[in-house]
């Protein structure tokens, strides 16, 4: 079957512009992840989403981040006003349920480049 | 806070076993994970093991787990080049909410001929 896709794969942007993310988590997956991997800070956790709800969203690294999701699928990462500091690959990730021993199958990532 | 640790590079030549250790702070973790990640590919979970076990094996793998050294390894017998990966060791806590999970940097593993 399909697995967690995203759109772009690669984005390049203008630092100032605003830009936004899909992720399209495997059918009947009630659980959506997003992380940021980057050189300096590794793999970092940045929100969950258990339907379309997001109960935490502390691990956002600022303001200009949020995120949506809708009918309990897709979700968008939304970036205002994007910074050099927000270059990464963004990746999204889907589970069966929340939390350990839901395994996290994860998406391929988009990698945003802001120049 | 949370913190898990993990050497960046890790040399073995074909053939030989691959031993990949982690530290993690977080005493309350309850999963514990390791992801496997292939240049220009997603996120593959390799196995994971709760934290009431110590051991767990599958094929080629063994994960140890200490928990009150809070130490985890990942062998890999056998080692071959397809094995070529940035390998993750990645921790959770499942107190009945849903949290992400908290990742290491990531150890290079190299195959050498």
């Amino acid at each position: 079957g399909a697995g967690v896709s995203q759109s772009p794969s690669n984005k390049v942007t203008e630092k100032g512009k605003d830009v936004e993310l899909r992720c399209d988590p495997i059918s009947g997956h009630t659980a959506l992840y997003w992380y940021r991997q980057s050189l300096g800070q590794g793999l970092e956790f940045l929100i969950y989403f258990q339907g379309n709800s997001a109960p935490d969203k502390s691990g956002l690294p600022s303001d200009r981040f949020s995120a949506e999701r809708t009918g309990g699928s897709v979700s968008t990462l939304t970036i205002q006003r994007t910074q050099q500091e927000d270059s990464a690959v963004y990746l999204c990730a889907s589970s069966l349920g929340l939390g350990g021993p839901y395994e996290q199958y994860f998406g391929p990532g988009t990698r945003l480049t802001v120049t | 806070g949370e913190d898990v640790e993990q050497s960046l590079f890790l040399s073995v030549r074909e053939g030989d076993s691959s031993v990949i250790n982690c530290t993690y702070t977080d005493s309350s973790s309850t999963y514990l994970y390791w992801y496997k990640q292939e240049p220009g590919a997603g996120l593959q979970l390799l196995t994971y093991i709760f934290s009431n076990m110590d051991m767990k094996q599958d094929q080629r793998l063994t994960v140890l787990l200490n928990k009150k050294d809070k130490h985890l390894s990942l062998r890999i017998a056998d080692t071959q080049t397809g094995d070529s990966a940035i390998y993750f060791c990645a921790e959770s806590y499942s107190g009945g909410g849903a949290d992400g999970l908290t990742f290491g940097k990531g150890t290079h593993l190299i195959i050498q001929p």
